[in-house]
């Protein structure tokens, strides 16, 4: 079982420069999410989606992009790169419960990504 | 809003020790309650969850029980060892939220031999 699948997993961008962090899921998972992590500050919720062709923003959505065109991927574009965006960065799937909370939540083993 | 506080770290313990983090929530209804467990390098994995006021959630040895009371989830543990070592988080996920996970700034615990 590959659960959630992060590529790449380091990266080092110059300040300007565009990406795009992949994130893919085998499970079926209805919704999928990204967070973004830094020190003292736990997991910020940056995107994320209830389905394929829905998305919506979280708590930090601005320098990213997202789409979702199919139910297994859910990639993360970073417009133009700025230091403030150096992070680690996670991606999550979980299945609905039906009433809208996420269940078996599983997550990436992360992409750790440098500004310089 | 919904958030999630939990105690600041780091914590260091003796192995054998007795564990708690505190985490306290705040949310409207009924949230979902989690601790993920961060080993160094590695992402984030469950390590007990409970859904409804006065559930208990365990694994390996950890435990916190939902309440609502307090609205607190504190994570224990009766004996720790040093490959308890890692960074936890409490989270919490709401009803019609698409799944959104609201976490707490995370507390590094460090156990030594």
């Amino acid at each position: 079982n590959a659960g959630v699948t992060q590529t790449p997993k380091f990266q080092v961008l110059k300040t300007g420069q565009s990406m795009t962090l992949q994130c893919a899921q085998d499970m079926n998972h209805e919704y999928m999410s990204w967070y973004r992590q830094d020190p003292g500050m736990g997991l910020r919720l940056i995107h994320y989606s209830v389905g394929a062709g829905i998305t919506d923003q979280g708590e930090v959505p601005n320098g990213y992009n997202v789409s979702r065109s199919t139910t297994e991927d859910f990639p993360l574009r970073l417009l133009s790169a700025a230091p403030s965006q150096t992070s680690v960065y996670f991606c999550a799937s979980s299945y609905s419960d039906g009433g809208g909370a996420g269940y078996g939540y599983t997550f990436g083993s992360g992409t750790r990504l440098t500004v310089v | 809003g919904n958030s999630v506080t939990q105690m600041e770290g780091p914590v260091t313990l003796s192995e054998e020790a007795f564990l708690t983090i505190n985490c306290t929530y705040t949310a409207t209804g009924y949230p979902s309650l989690f601790w993920y467990v961060q080993y160094p390098g590695e992402g984030l994995q469950l390590l007990l969850k409970a859904t409804k006021a006065d559930d208990k959630g365990s694994n390996k040895g950890f435990e916190a029980t939902y309440r609502k009371e307090t609205t607190s989830f504190h994570l224990e543990k009766g004996s720790v060892q040093v490959s308890d070592s890692a960074v936890y988080f409490c989270a919490l996920s709401r009803y019609n939220q698409g799944g959104k996970l609201i976490f707490g700034q995370g507390t590094e615990l460090s156990v030594k031999p």
